[in-house]
């Protein structure tokens, strides 16, 4: 599987746009880009994927650079409730592997 | 409520005990895993069956036993586990070609204390 990096942590303003960023630069062409987070102690949950076009969703956004080596999250309206570490896993047909994530911290 | 369910969602063992992990999924999947979360530390693949066959196996111990007797339920069985061993242990169910859906589904795990 290719890795990823990931900022081990980062705050947002509640109420403002939360931009996590991923590199990925040793990508296949047949990898998706998914994003997960886990809120403390909890199961992880599935927010969004893609493989070249950016992707939306009710949770998030998902922007995938042009050479696909890097992508952004963005959660537009963070919320105390989206305070979780977010993964950022890139796969084709293998099994899931998960590093260290991004903890964020959204701050009333 | 996720589709998957763990239980027990709590569990205390004594190193000489056998106890076992069920998850059960409702989604009509047809791949299911289990990962361990050690404090601190990110997820780990322990076990992988794809279409009730164990298709990968990530060099775990073999007191953790995985049986998958159908495409709906998975366990884990324990036996002679260590201090060490404690840990959140998570099921995760998926359609095999994940790569076209919306990956994996996680149940909200066992909290495991070896004591």
């Amino acid at each position: 599987d290719a890795k990823t990096t990931q900022p081990p942590s980062m705050d947002c303003a509640e109420g403002r746009a939360a931009n996590l960023p991923c590199n990925h630069s040793t990508i296949s062409g047949n990898e998706y880009v998914y994003w997960y987070r886990q809120i403390h102690s909890q199961g992880p949950q599935y927010i969004i994927h893609g493989l070249k076009n950016n992707e939306t969703n009710e949770m998030a956004s998902l922007i995938i650079t042009e050479d696909r080596k890097s992508s952004t999250l963005i959660l537009p309206h963070a919320t105390l409730r989206d305070t979780a570490v977010y993964y950022c896993i890139v796969s084709g047909n293998t099994p899931l592997v998960f590093g260290k994530g991004t903890r964020l911290s959204v701050i009333a | 409520e996720t589709g998957v369910t763990q239980t027990p969602r709590h569990l205390v063992m004594g190193m000489t005990n056998k106890k076992s992990l069920k998850c059960e999924q409702h989604l009509g999947h047809n791949a299911m895993y289990w990962y361990k979360q050690s404090a601190k530390k990110p997820l780990e693949l322990m076990f992988v069956y794809s279409l009730e066959e164990r298709v990968e196996n990530n060099s775990v111990p073999s007191r953790f036993s995985p049986e998958c007797p159908n495409s709906s339920h998975l366990f884990l069985h324990l036996h002679t586990l260590q201090p060490e061993d404690s840990a959140l242990y998570l099921c995760a169910s998926s359609q095999v070609g994940y790569a076209t859906g919306e990956g994996y589904t996680f149940g909200s795990g066992t909290r495991l204390t070896v004591v």
